[in-house]
């Protein structure tokens, strides 16, 4: 076990509707990346966290919005939720930049 | 072309063979991860390389900077190794971007 935690484990949401994912970094650690991995795809990075401040995203639309709390867990939000959104969400956490990161088991995203 | 590319795309073994997966990327880069990833399960992260060679159990990993090319090496496969193995590639960028190549789906046969 990484020590880093997602909730929920699966959810199940309709066009249209908002979610919100959360992660939990490991201890020590103030930087955290989210990814987005389609069935089949490898994972593509999403946004990345350090100290509480947006530090680089990837090409995702603005309607995936995301925010890191004082004690370093992370929130990733997607509003107006499309069929493609559906994936498993990954969160990684590291002590800094260009270290290890320690992935989270993911969160599986349904939209119907 | 993508950045980040690995082959083969699909492996399968025999138990105890010596298995080779390769990565090759076209960016500079800071770092390079190897990653497991199980069936439905999330990521392990296996190595992180800047240089030279890393080993870790029957697990071994190689770059070589200049040809821009990473090698994972498993010696003595075993089915419990059966997943797909990510090469990932930290990009000499101010933020430091991890860039994830398609992957290599392994099945080791008992």
């Amino acid at each position: 076990e990484t020590g880093v935690t997602q909730s929920p484990t699966h959810l199940i949401k309709t066009r249209g509707q908002q979610v919100t994912l959360r992660c939990s970094s490991q201890s020590g650690h103030n930087t955290v990346s989210w990814y987005q991995q389609a069935l089949g795809q490898g994972p593509q990075f999403i946004f990345q966290y350090y100290r509480e401040e947006e530090n680089g995203r990837g090409n995702f639309p603005p309607r995936f919005s995301g925010l890191q709390f004082p004690n370093y867990s992370s929130e990733l939000n997607v509003n107006a939720l499309e069929l493609d959104d559906s994936a498993l969400y990954l969160c990684a956490s590291s002590s800094g930049l260009q270290v290890t990161q320690y992935f989270g088991p993911g969160t599986r995203l349904l939209v119907l | 072309k993508n950045e980040v590319e690995q082959s083969p795309q699909n492996l399968t073994a025999q138990e105890g063979e010596f298995i080779t997966i390769n990565c090759s990327y076209s960016v500079g880069i800071s770092a390079l991860h190897w990653l497991q990833q199980h069936p439905g399960g999330g990521i392990v992260s296996l190595f992180m390389l800047s240089s030279g060679k890393k080993k870790h159990g029957r697990l071994i990993a190689t770059i070589n900077i200049q040809e821009k090319h990473s090698s994972l090496h498993i010696t003595a496969s075993h089915p419990r190794d059966s997943a797909v193995y990510i090469c990932a590639v930290c990009k000499k960028t101010s933020y430091d971007k991890v860039i994830f190549g398609p992957g290599t789906s392994l099945s080791v046969i008992p």
